[in-house]
């Protein structure tokens, strides 16, 4: 049973281009999450989603990122007009559940966005 | 939501046990105690989770305190790959209601580093 996957495993851009970023969860797994790393710093929760919907997006910024789990398909973390202080590691997990405390998260080997 | 509060930072020996510790005063009835761990440049990684009784897993075991205010994340014998930066996270009950209880909150965590 393959693992939450994440691509590109690494992500260069130039200031001002987008940045997708995309994750497939393990197979089953019906509940997304994004987390962000910056550089020096915690693990920083984004967003969650369920097939189709946005459960939770307190940790979006307010601008510039957006996040979509489409019915078919991987979920995809976008950034548009990218800035350097988006350079960091961008991690997803996937559960099959959500809402019981003793559910567990898997996370993929993230993807590190260089902007230059 | 709930605060733990970890060490910075310990060190061990190979093939000697680790304890662990995590302070959660403010934890409250339904509470379960989760444990991830970060190895260097990989994402996160579930190590174990409880809620009132000890309990134990190939990885590790998780010693909780009578009156749940902390824990205690136990490596039997420290090998060269458990060197991480472990994380103790508090996750909300079946009653926890709103969004909180599907992300993860990591603070910032123990480094563990293990010398040969």
């Amino acid at each position: 049973n393959a693992g939450v996957m994440q691509n590109p495993r690494h992500l260069v851009r130039r200031r001002g281009q987008e940045a997708r970023l995309r994750c497939s969860p393990m197979k089953g797994h019906s509940h997304v999450y994004w987390y962000r790393q910056l550089p020096e710093e915690g693990l920083k929760f984004m967003v969650y989603l369920q097939k189709e919907n946005i459960i939770d997006e307190s940790g979006m910024p307010k601008e510039r990122f957006s996040a979509e789990f489409p019915k078919e398909g991987p979920s995809i973390l976008r950034i548009q007009q990218v800035v350097r202080g988006d350079s960091a590691a961008y991690f997803c997990a996937s559960s099959p559940a959500a809402t019981w405390a003793k559910n567990i998260q898997y996370f993929g080997a993230g993807t590190r966005l260089s902007v230059l | 939501d709930a605060k733990t509060t970890q060490p910075n930072s310990m060190e061990s020996n190979e093939e000697e046990p680790v304890h662990l510790p995590c302070n959660h005063s403010t934890i409250s009835g339904t509470d379960y105690i989760h444990w991830y761990r970060q190895l260097p440049s990989q994402g996160p990684e579930y190590v174990i989770h409880g809620l009132t009784s000890n309990v134990n897993n190939r990885m590790a075991s998780l010693a909780i305190a009578e009156d749940r205010k902390s824990s205690t994340l136990i490596l039997h014998r420290a090998t060269l790959r458990d060197a991480a930066v472990y994380y103790c996270i508090l996750r909300g009950g079946p009653n926890a209601g709103g969004t909180s209880y599907g992300k993860l909150t990591f603070g910032q965590g123990t480094i563990l580093t293990v010398h040969p």
